[in-house]
């Protein structure tokens, strides 16, 4: 079968660093996906991974390991505006019509407190 | 001005009535999707159109429809709607040469009662 795992909450305080781990487990694998949703507004792309090991992107940086099927996001100096749900998707086997099978995560709801 | 735009943003329906949902977008990419997102499932894709002339069925089609009237335009219809339709949908688009990053919509809440 085909499956994302995420934690479902996580807490953290503002200004310091928080990991967020997903697990998978999919019929190929063509690249890893991180979204950032808030309550009640569409995802926004945050990173892609396909290689192993770590993309930068200012205070969010994202990690893969393909033999271990397994990604982190990591969060430094949180801000407030951060709290949000991560969404871990998995760009999978390429499908007979040409596109990829896209599967998503159901997302970790992270909470920054002041 | 948003990229992607979805109309309604809200909609309450009865059971059995047909509704449509428009997907708009001006980024000039021809692959187009519609998702739904339930609590504790995460996104679901309905269907998917590559161009105006490709639509294929993604996970969850049954009791949808979809329209690709232009590049740019991208319907969902529910033919007779029950409320396990319940749900908040998305429209996206993707460019292939981008690794196929989906740039989602708004959303369009539906409750049908």
């Amino acid at each position: 079968g085909q499956n994302i795992d995420q934690p479902t909450e996580m807490t953290a305080t503002e200004g310091a660093i928080v990991q967020i781990n997903c697990t998978y487990q999919t019929s190929g694998f063509n690249g890893l996906f991180w979204y950032q949703q808030h309550a009640g507004e569409a995802p926004t792309f945050l990173s892609y991974n396909v290689l192993d090991g770590l993309e930068e992107k200012g205070r969010f940086s994202s990690f893969l390991s393909r033999s271990k099927g397994y990604s982190y996001l990591l969060l430094k100096e949180l801000q407030m505006k951060d709290s949000a749900s991560y969404l871990c998707a998995v760009r999978g086997r390429r499908t007979t019509s040409g596109t990829y099978k896209y599967i998503f995560g159901t997302g970790t709801r992270l909470k920054v407190l002041a | 001005d948003a990229d992607v735009t979805q109309t309604p943003r809200n909609r309450i329906t009865k059971t059995g009535k047909r509704i449509m949902l428009e997907c708009s977008q001006t980024k000039g990419h021809d692959r187009m999707y519609w998702y739904r997102q339930d609590p504790g499932l995460g996104l679901r894709l309905i269907y998917y159109s590559f161009d105006v002339k490709d639509i294929n069925k993604g996970e969850i089609s049954d009791g949808y429809s979809v329209s690709r009237q232009a590049q740019a335009k991208f319907s969902l219809s529910l033919e007779s709607a029950i409320p396990n339709q319940t749900a908040l949908y998305f429209c996206a688009t993707s460019d292939p040469w981008q690794q196929e990053t989906q740039y989602f919509g708004p959303g369009t809440r539906l409750l049908v009662l």
